[in-house]
């Protein structure tokens, strides 16, 4: 069974300062790995994913994560934070043909963002 | 592109009667569409996933006669909750697949009172 965790529930840091948020998967072969962000009150945004290829990846809003096989993560990073990046961050895995197209997400972590 | 759509946004009724949502893939066509639902503060659980002109697939433990799913188009997916009491008040996520990805629509309020 596929699964994910997401160590950190919530994380604040100072605009301007950088930010790492934390994944963990549980998946039988090698995964498709997604970040999404949502917005209170709103849908899901996706920020970035990886299928195969290189392990490091450029998403939106100046988003990378880094797929690190040997410790199952996917750790999403952004060198400076942005006040508008307050939100709800989600890790998932999945959406392969073999596990029915499911994505299995994890808790999220809230960040806030000081001034 | 890939755009999600979602009505209503919000929806308030009185326990006992049904809601229906609906999603709607705008700018292209989706054989599948998945329903989650996501309480406060938590992530989200698929509820269920429904293929264009068969029948939905459930999660273990989501009640196919209470959670009604309909994908009468390559377009339209559409959540019935029947009868409807306050724990199933909640905040109810459909997305499209297309492409190898999933996108999501904004959501929908439910509060039953």
């Amino acid at each position: 069974a596929q699964s994910v965790t997401q160590p950190d529930i919530h994380i604040t840091v100072s605009e301007g300062a950088s930010l790492e948020l934390r994944c963990n998967y549980s998946y039988g072969a090698t995964p498709y790995l997604f970040w999404y962000v949502q917005s209170p009150g709103q849908g899901l945004q996706l920020l970035l994913k990886y299928f195969s290829g290189d392990t490091l990846v450029q998403g939106i809003k100046g988003f990378e994560a880094e797929f690190k096989r040997s410790q199952s993560s996917f750790n999403l990073r952004k060198p400076s934070v942005h006040w508008s990046d307050a939100a709800e961050y989600f890790c998932a895995v999945g959406g392969q043909k073999s596990s029915g197209d499911k994505l299995t997400f994890g808790t999220g972590t809230r960040l806030a963002v000081r001034p | 592109g890939a755009v999600v759509s979602q009505h209503p946004s919000r929806v308030i009724c009185k326990s006992g009667t049904s809601v229906k949502i609906e999603c709607r893939s705008l700018d292209f066509q989706a054989t599948t569409m998945f329903w989650y639902r996501q309480f406060p503060k938590q992530s989200l659980m698929l509820m269920a996933t429904s293929n264009e002109g068969s029948k939905a697939t459930y999660e273990q433990g989501v009640e196919k006669d209470k959670f009604l799913i309909n994908h009468a188009s390559l377009t339209l997916s559409t959540l019935t909750v029947t009868s409807a009491h306050p724990e199933d008040s909640s905040f109810y996520i459909c997305s499209a697949r297309t492409s190898g990805l999933q996108y999501f629509g904004p959501g929908t309020r439910l509060t039953v009172l």
